[in-house]
């Protein structure tokens, strides 16, 4: 079946840091890649995604790239800020008409001034 | 526009209790997925609508847990009765039609602990 194993936290960063948080997956087929964000209180909210290989989703400053040869979508971005605090998580849908999301565990980000 | 909303925010039940949580999706979005994230673990599918029909249930833990979407445009999901077990926060997300570039708008989960 599809997993998603993403990085384990909680990470703590200060702010203008880099951030990657890895992600990797396992699917049959053809799977679209998402990176989702909760903010503290708030619910799931998309950030990017990418739905074939080589593919770049970007948003807010964050990129990930869709590397099929490795089986993973990282989720990057270049100069973190105290808001981008949150719990990210990675997450998959396998091709066809399988349309449920696969999550990873999720991960806590920190930035602090 | 108004998002995915949820209710209640927050639950705390006795084992053995009913509880019943609402979802109400996106107007005009006829996919309607169930979702649950028990403490520390992933977010697990649970079940998917499309209108007020189950397309996919095969996340379902178990006959203690109902969903119905009556008509086509809330639904509801009903734990009976509930066990410790079934505590975490239950996510609702609605989309658009599904396909490849499909989003799922997620609401902002109930909290339910069964103490």
């Amino acid at each position: 079946g599809n997993s998603v194993t993403q990085m384990e936290g909680p990470v703590t960063l200060s702010e203008e840091a880099f951030l990657t948080i890895n992600c990797t997956y396992t699917a049959t087929g053809y799977p679209s890649l998402f990176w989702y964000v909760q903010y503290p209180g708030e619910g799931l909210q998309l950030l990017l995604k990418a739905t074939k290989a080589d593919d770049k989703g970007s948003n807010k400053g964050f990129e990930a790239t869709y590397r099929k040869e490795t089986t993973s979508f990282h989720l990057e971005k270049g100069s973190v800020q105290v808001s981008d605090s949150a719990v990210y998580f990675c997450a998959l849908r396998g091709g066809g008409s399988n349309y449920k999301l696969t999550f990873g565990k999720g991960t806590l980000l920190t930035v602090n001034p | 526009e108004a998002g995915v909303t949820q209710f209640p925010s927050h639950s705390v039940i006795e084992k053995g209790q009913t509880v019943t949580l609402r979802c109400d999706p996106i107007s005009g979005h006829d996919n309607l997925y169930w979702y649950r994230r028990v403490m520390g673990k992933e977010i697990k599918f649970l079940l998917h609508f499309v209108k007020e029909s189950k397309q996919d249930e095969s996340g379902m833990p178990n006959n203690r847990f109902l969903a119905e979407r009556t008509g086509g445009t809330y639904s509801t999901l009903k734990v009976q009765p509930a066990e410790l077990e079934d505590s975490g926060v239950y996510f609702c997300a609605s989309s658009q039609a599904p396909g490849k570039a499909e989003t799922q708008y997620f609401g902002p989960g109930t909290r339910l602990l069964v103490l």
